[in-house]
């Protein structure tokens, strides 16, 4: 059975770093484009960042770029996002989602989600 | 990047209502155009991939068409289990991104 399992959320002060976790089972991450999906309280979700299986090359929304990194770790199945320079408006649930197949993108499989505050 | 613009943002059914959420690209996306679900407090829902492929285990109600720039989401007699937001999904470049979600409610 497909299971993803974040951690690591929390409150964090404006300008600090957190790290997410995305432990996966019932499948091997590395093969498969894993993605960052937040949502605001209220609002609607918005994709933060992703992964490739092959080759691993990470992607970035405008929004994050050049403060978050997505990376994997194969021998533990788990997927991170290292979020630096926080901000207020970083402040939502962050998803990680696992894509359908090996060769395409689109989601199937969430977590639950962790909740991130920016505040002070 | 690619905008995806849903309409309405709120919609007003009954029970049996034959229900359409439509989504525009601001360029042409092909067929990779994903449909969610997602209830309060829950993880989103795949339900449709490739613009008009039924995720596995999502009832037959549920159905998508178009392609290039115009996508639209059906769900042909509107059920008590509906009720929730529905956001699209482009998928042609990796800087994915979603519409504004529409928001399904009880009449």
């Amino acid at each position: 059975e497909v299971q993803l399992l974040e951690s690591g959320g929390g409150l964090v002060q404006p300008g600090g770093s957190l790290r997410l976790s995305c432990a996966a089972s019932g499948f091997t991450c590395s093969i498969y484009a894993m993605s960052w999906v937040r949502q605001a309280p209220g609002k609607g979700l918005e994709w933060v960042s992703g992964i490739s299986g092959s080759g691993g090359n990470t992607y970035y929304a405008d929004s994050v770029k050049g403060r978050f990194t997505v990376s994997r770790d194969d021998s533990k199945n788990t997927l991170y996002l290292q979020m630096s320079s926080l901000r207020a408006e970083d402040t939502a649930v962050y998803y990680c989602a696992k894509s359908r197949g090996t060769t395409t993108v689109v989601t199937d499989y969430w977590g639950q989600g962790t909740l991130v505050t920016v505040s002070s | 990047d690619i905008q995806m613009t849903q309409s309405p943002s709120t919609l007003s059914a009954s029970v049996g209502d034959r229900v359409t959420i439509t989504c525009r690209a601001s360029q042409s996306i092909s067929s990779w155009l994903a449909w969610y679900q997602q209830k309060s407090g829950k993880a989103p829902k795949l339900l449709i991939y490739k613009a008009s492929s039924l995720e596995s285990g999502v009832p037959s109600r549920f159905s998508g068409s178009g392609s290039g720039t115009e996508f639209t989401l059906t769900i042909s007699s509107l059920q008590p289990d509906d009720f929730a937001t529905y956001y699209c999904q482009q998928y042609d470049s990796y800087s994915l991104t979603f519409g504004g979600g529409t928001k399904v409610e009880i009449k």
